[in-house]
């Protein structure tokens, strides 16, 4: 089953709101990755995050990694059209050798963004 | 993306006859891998490898089998194909497990269909 926990599924946002994706582990991660995925696309790495407690920015994305190393967020300010698309949460599924290729995804979160 | 190319890119096919997908890498990358997309389950791995020969299951490897005979090709075999298998598949590469080059760079997906 899913690695990793992602909420929420859906988010309608008007354009200028906040948005925010909440990603869980019930096993410490690594690593954690993000993505976005276009309608119709396929997905783009946007970050990853390896130290506890790390905080990244992409202009109006603000990434964040659990003190623990099992919760991630993504927070969108003042959404634009062009932030429409899903956003997907990734992380390792073992711990050594391998099985730190296996990633696995969020079922992620689609954000609709009106005009 | 550049590097990495997926064929057939649309396929419609019926139940019970075999399928074979390919990922085509030119970035002599380690590791592929394959995901399903599916609407509420966002990406599943199928299987992935890390070397050539070295392949490994991921989350939903039932129905499916893969191969690497070399770096650049990892194919994706469905031996009898179902419904349950009509999807969207990405392939994936990365330069390796170690966090920081983890990285995945997605194919622009194949879309097959199962009557």
């Amino acid at each position: 089953g899913q690695q990793v926990m992602q909420i929420p599924q859906y988010q309608h946002v008007q354009e200028g709101e906040d948005f925010t994706t909440y990603c869980n582990s019930s096993t410490t991660l690594s690593n954690i990755q993000w993505y976005k995925q276009r309608p119709g696309g396929h997905p783009v790495f946007l970050i990853q995050l390896v130290k506890s407690g790390e905080v990244k920015k992409q202009k109006r994305l603000t990434f964040q990694f659990g003190e623990a190393k099992k919760n991630s967020s993504l927070h969108i300010t003042a959404t634009q059209t062009t932030d429409v698309g899903t956003y997907f949460c990734a992380g390792p599924g073992g711990d050594r050798g391998s099985t730190l290729g296996r990633l696995y995804f969020g079922r992620g979160t689609q954000l609709t963004v009106w005009p | 993306d550049a590097g990495i190319t997926q064929s057939p890119r649309h396929k419609v096919t019926e139940t019970g006859t075999p399928v074979t997908l390919r990922c085509h890498q030119t970035e002599n990358h380690r590791y592929m891998y394959w995901y399903r997309q599916d609407p509420g389950h966002g990406l599943r791995l199928i299987h992935y490898s890390y070397g050539v020969k070295d392949t490994d299951k991921g989350e939903v490897s039932d129905g499916y089998s893969v191969s690497r005979s070399k770096t650049e090709d990892f194919l994706l075999t469905l031996e009898s194909a179902t419904s349950s298998q009509t999807s969207v598949y990405f392939c994936a590469i990365s330069e390796s497990a170690r966090p920081g080059a983890n990285v995945l760079t997605f194919g622009a997906g194949s879309r097959l269909t199962v009557l």
